[in-house]
């Protein structure tokens, strides 16, 4: 079935990098979303990828995929006490296609 | 051009009373999905809705809940005979016709769910 995982925290001290790591099932995934969600909020897409690229970078964001081990990454860079935040990865088949969410990682930004 | 709009943005139910959470979606837009996010959980897939028509319903429960897109207004989840299993937070996301399938989806801001 499809599953995906992630690691529940991650602490990081602020201006350093942080990097989010996720892991999924289906090889039919097309594409892989980065969410992110702050307290009591919604989810704000951050970035997405093909599953056809290995990499996207995006301002502070990189994401990198590697295919072969269904291995995704969310790095971001000088990270912010504002990135304090749950990050969820999640992939679909593409198109008008329901979303697969992993279980989110709580990023904490620490002076 | 605003974004999808749900409410109530909380909802107080006792058990067994009943539970409707409305969600607009953005302009344009025609499809509509509903999640749900138990405590300390990712986001779970509910149910996946055109105008007037369920195209997938395979993460809803089998009993109590239902989802409708009415050809007029908003998308209605609804949850009869409500228990404390159910508090959560219920999200809803639209996307627009399938002209790409780069289309993503759009979240609204939830429906935080609490049955005493």
């Amino acid at each position: 079935g499809e599953d995906v995982e992630q690691s529940l925290f991650l602490s990081v001290r602020e201006g350093d990098s942080s990097v989010i790591n996720c892991t999924y099932t289906d090889s039919s995934s097309t594409y892989l979303y980065w969410y992110k969600q702050e307290p009591g909020a919604g989810l704000q897409l951050l970035t997405y990828i093909f599953s056809n690229m290995d990499m996207k970078q995006d301002q502070r964001l990189t994401v990198l995929l590697n295919k072969k081990d269904k291995h995704l990454s969310l790095r971001i860079a000088d990270t912010q006490t504002g990135d304090s935040a749950i990050y969820f990865c999640a992939e679909s088949e593409g198109g008008p296609d329901k979303l697969i969410f992993g279980t989110g990682t709580r990023l904490q930004v620490f002076p | 051009n605003a974004g999808v709009m749900q409410n109530p943005r909380h909802l107080v139910r006792r058990r067994g009373q009943e539970a409707r959470l409305r969600c607009s979606p953005m302009k344009g837009h025609s499809h509509v999905y509903w999640y749900r996010q138990l405590p300390e959980e990712g986001l779970k897939f509910m149910v996946y809705l055109q105008k007037e028509n369920i195209i997938d319903e395979s993460g809803m429960p089998k009993e109590r809940f239902s989802a409708e897109f009415p050809k007029e207004g908003p998308s209605i989840l609804r949850i009869q005979q409500v228990v404390r299993g159910d508090s959560a937070a219920y999200f809803c996301a639209s996307s627009p016709p399938v002209i790409s399938s780069t289309d993503t989806q759009y979240f609204g801001p939830g429906t935080r769910l609490t049955v005493l």
